[in-house]
């Protein structure tokens, strides 16, 4: 068990629909990743929080969004969601800002149909 | 930006040893992670390599690092079937503003054959 926990672990809607992904890191750890994993794209970075502010920007999608709260725990949502987003979310946590060792969630899949 | 080029698939037989390779392109890569991915489960660190070393060894693992080629392997010893997964090279670079970036190879697909 790496410490950080992703939920829902599933998720299934439908085109044109808004999801929330919430995510909370290890205990102590202040840097929040989000990636999305594809067949075709494979594990792509898609942003980070440090401490309740953006740190680093991936490949993320206008129509995707984050945030890191007081308490750390994050959220990744999704809008206008296509086919192609169907996808398995991963969010990881480190303690510090440069991108060290990261433990990763198990992960929410998200299937858009 | 990085880029990092992995086989697909590599298939060996229980007690055998598995090489998986990985090439990157920059070379200021400080780092560089191997993770593994179970079926169903998120990515778990198995070792990493500071980019001033040339081997590392832990327990089954050997991770070579040859910065000159910009290529890095990791070699299992006694491959079980647990070890059946996908594993990732990671690269982290310096990508500017005080900020790091780790890149994600496609990742290797290891199946063990009992």
């Amino acid at each position: 068990d790496s410490g950080v926990t992703q939920t829902p672990k599933h998720l299934i809607t439908a085109t044109g629909q808004r999801v929330t992904l919430r995510c909370s890191p290890r205990s102590g750890d202040l840097s929040v990743y989000w990636y999305q994993q594809s067949l075709d794209q494979g594990l792509q970075f898609l942003i980070q929080y440090y401490n309740g502010e953006e740190r680093a920007k991936g490949n993320i999608l206008e129509r995707f969004s984050a945030q890191q709260f007081p308490d750390l725990h994050s959220e990744l949502n999704l809008s206008s969601l296509e086919l192609g987003d169907s996808a398995l979310y991963f969010c990881a946590s480190s303690y510090g800002t440069d991108q060290n060792i990261q433990y990763f969630g198990a992960g929410t899949r998200l299937s858009v149909l | 930006g990085e880029d990092v080029e992995q086989s697909l698939f590599l298939s060996v037989r229980e007690g055998d040893s598995s090489v998986i390779n990985c090439t990157y392109t920059d070379s200021s890569s400080t780092y560089l992670y191997w993770y593994k991915q179970e079926p169903g489960a998120g990515l778990q660190l198995l070792t990493y390599i500071f980019s001033n070393m040339d081997m590392k060894q832990d327990q089954r693992l050997t991770v070579l690092l040859n910065k000159k080629d910009k290529h890095l392997s990791l070699r299992i010893a006694d491959t079980q079937t647990g070890d059946s997964a996908i594993y990732f090279c990671v690269p982290r670079a310096y990508s500017g503003a005080g900020s790091y970036q780790l890149t994600f190879g496609k990742g290797t697909k290891l199946s063990v054959i009992p």
